[in-house]
């Protein structure tokens, strides 16, 4: 149990094009989920914590015009990089979790999407 | 602010010798502690996680970790690895002190010579 999936797993695109990931929790609801972003050969880094129903929660540093996240439903979050550029080129990576955002909450994580902008 | 230390970035360790990768983590209160591992090109798997209880904790893979409280650590040992075990391992804490966030450590890459 407990599997996250991201779609794509790789996308290549054009400088300024849009690209949307998503990240589904396939046999349990997600009430918060998680999107990461990992540099070639560093550790994870936290980008934004979604809440079903609400906006998202965006880390210092983190546009949020920029990496637009939508929690629509408990199984479905989107990450959408608008107006992309090859600075964003990058392993993008979600988790979901079952509990609030104020106790514990083990993170299941997606397999992760390689983005690369050209 | 909260933070975790893996000291290692890389472990060279010939196939079946055991082999320990080490974990410190700052916080003065209750903590929860994790070790993922990552294989090349994928998302993340949890080998094994201590919430509470004994403090030998088994996990997937023949892995297993040690919490220690009075050293704030937590590393991670397998008595005897195999070559597909080649791959990153990530220690994470959550706390109190956190938010209840995951906070990350660098990562170790773990490197298997035949």
């Amino acid at each position: 149990g407990a599997v996250v999936s991201q779609h794509p797993s790789r996308v290549i695109c054009k400088s300024g094009t849009s690209v949307k990931i998503e990240c589904r929790s396939l046999d349990f609801q997600a009430t918060t989920m998680f999107w990461y972003r990992q540099f070639p050969k560093q550790s994870l880094m936290l980008m934004a914590t979604s809440n079903e129903g609400s906006k998202a929660t965006y880390e210092q540093g983190v546009e949020k015009d920029k990496f637009l996240i939508n929690h629509a439903s408990l199984t479905l979050s989107t990450l959408t990089v608008t107006s992309a550029h090859p600075e964003d080129s990058s392993f993008y990576i979600c988790s979901a979790g079952r509990g609030g955002p104020s106790s514990y909450n083990e993170q299941f994580f997606g397999p992760g999407t390689r983005l690369t902008v050209l | 602010a909260q933070s975790v230390t893996q000291l290692d970035s890389q472990v060279p360790v010939f196939e079946e010798a055991p082999v320990e990768l080490r974990c410190n983590y700052s916080s003065s209160v209750s903590v929860y502690l994790f070790w993922y591992v990552q294989y090349p090109n994928q998302g993340l798997q949890l080998l094994l996680k201590y919430l509470s209880g004994s403090t030998l904790v088994k996990g997937i893979n023949g892995f297993e970790a040690e919490f220690n409280k009075s050293q704030t650590s937590f590393h991670l040992r397998k008595p005897s690895v195999h070559i597909s075990d080649t791959a990153e391992y990530f220690c994470a804490v959550i706390s109190m002190d956190s938010n209840y966030q995951l906070i990350w450590g660098a990562g170790t890459k773990l490197i298997i010579k035949p």
